[in-house]
């Protein structure tokens, strides 16, 4: 057990729709970071908080935010879902600002668009 | 951009055998992540190195920032080490992880 935390397990939507996805950290771990994993492109970063703040994006779609809260648990929206965003999403937490760190990861939340 | 390529694709070994498994990446970095996917989807972090090497239990890395390539060693190899096995290394100056495509191993008893 990691100690990251997500919920759903799974999601089973329609074409779209709008779903939120969240993922509470490690407790003392201020970075959140939110990866998607699908058969065609692996696993891809998506994009980083850290104390409530953006620090990295990576190939995140305009149809997808995030946010992270002063409790520094973390939501990603997913919105206008088409088929291929059907993934696992995995939040991944870390406890240091400003070197590179071990990232510990959530068990995902498994997204099936319909 | 740093790409990052793993070697072999797919790896199948019979229980007790000692297992490789390679990563390369382009760019310099200043550490490398090994993470391990189970059959069921859980992602668990096995190393973050910068240098030398790192042993845990019967899995070993080791890492050569110079030639850019990492290595996974496994000894004693158990059909519980099945799954696959992930380098990922930061890029941009940043915390963000660039993945390898991945290692499936499978370990026959």
């Amino acid at each position: 057990d990691s100690g990251v935390t997500q919920t759903p397990k799974h999601l089973i939507t329609a074409t779209g729709q709008r779903v939120t996805l969240r993922c509470s950290p490690r407790s003392g771990d201020l970075s959140v970071y939110w990866y998607q994993q699908s058969l065609d492109q692996g696993l891809q970063f998506l994009i980083q908080y850290y104390n409530g703040e953006e620090r990295a994006k990576g190939n995140i779609l305009e149809r997808f935010s995030a946010q992270q809260f002063p409790d520094l648990h973390s939501e990603l929206n997913l919105s206008s879902l088409e088929l291929g965003d059907s993934a696992l999403y995995f939040c991944a937490s870390s406890g240091k600002r400003r070197s590179y760190n071990e990232q510990f990861f959530g068990p995902g939340t498994r997204l099936t668009v319909l | 951009k740093n790409e990052v390529e793993q070697s072999p694709q797919n790896l199948t070994a019979q229980e007790g055998e000692f297992i490789t498994i390679n990563c390369s990446y382009s760019v310099g970095i200043s550490a490398l992540h090994w993470l391990q996917q189970h059959p069921g989807g859980g992602i668990v972090s096995l190393f973050m190195l910068s240098s030398g090497k790192k042993k845990h239990g019967r899995l070993i890395a080791t890492i050569n920032i110079q030639e850019k390539h990492s290595s996974l060693h496994i000894t004693a190899s158990h059909p519980r080490d099945s799954a696959v096995y992930i380098c990922a290394v930061p890029t941009g100056g940043s915390e963000k992880l660039v993945f390898g495509k991945g290692t499936k191993l499978t370990v026959n008893p």
